[in-house]
């Protein structure tokens, strides 16, 4: 059974860097059949997919295209985890945010990441 | 990006049948953007019930089906009970990039 645990600050100050981890049990980060999603929620924008990261026979990243230019997100398989990092935020990036695998059958719990100085 | 549109609201009888719809803004959406659906119930994420056109998961009700009409995506509930009352969501997939579309609140009335 796939379990993901999301972990990190709830306030971010404008300008800075929001980050949040996904920690995976009951898979593997570096699996050649698992993909792993970023997305968030606000009653503003709805859902938005952020973007995703995967290895097959190495690794790839792939980006909603409204956040491209600040958007990272890394895989640790010493720590079977993955993580975004959202550069440059603002007020319109306080959300809920979400970590998911390949096809969505899994979720983390969410968290709520605010904007705010 | 793309803009992926749904239907705002839409109402359906308890045991009646309604379709979801999910359009793209680049055309016709084809079994090559793997629609997803999901449901959405207050103070939930939200769960996939449908992923590449019309495969369920194993706890995906069987009155839920997908599949493409129209040039669109569409998910259809047959025999509607209160609790699909709900946000349904779709999502679309474009070469390296997925985006969601705004949702539909469904009413079971």
């Amino acid at each position: 059974q796939v379990q993901l645990q999301q972990s990190g600050p709830g306030l971010v100050k404008p300008s800075q860097t929001l980050s949040l981890t996904c920690a995976i049990s009951g898979d593997s980060v570096s699996s050649n059949s698992a993909a792993w999603n970023w997305i968030r929620q606000s009653p503003s924008r709805g859902l938005e997919w952020l973007g995703r990261t995967y290895y097959r026979s190495k690794w790839y990243n792939e980006y909603a295209v409204f956040v491209k230019s600040r958007i990272t997100i890394n895989p640790d398989t010493s720590k079977n985890q993955f993580s975004l990092q959202l550069n440059s935020v603002t007020p319109e990036d306080t959300a809920f945010y979400y970590c998911a695998n390949y096809h969505f059958d899994h979720w983390g719990q969410g968290s709520l990441v605010t904007v705010s100085s | 990006q793309a803009v992926v549109t749904q239907e705002p609201s839409l109402t359906v009888s308890p045991g009646g049948t309604v379709t979801l719809t999910c359009g793209s803004s680049t055309g016709v959406v084809t079994s090559g953007h793997y629609p997803y659906w999901f449901q959405q119930k207050p103070g939930q994420a939200p769960r996939t019930l449908i992923y590449d056109t019309s495969t369920k998961h194993s706890w995906t009700p069987a009155r839920f089906s997908g599949s493409l009409l129209g040039g669109k995506a569409a998910l259809t509930l047959s025999g509607a009970q209160p609790e699909d009352e709900a946000e349904y969501y779709c999502l679309l997939s474009y070469s390296g990039t997925k985006v969601f579309g705004g949702g539909t609140k469904l009413a079971v009335l």
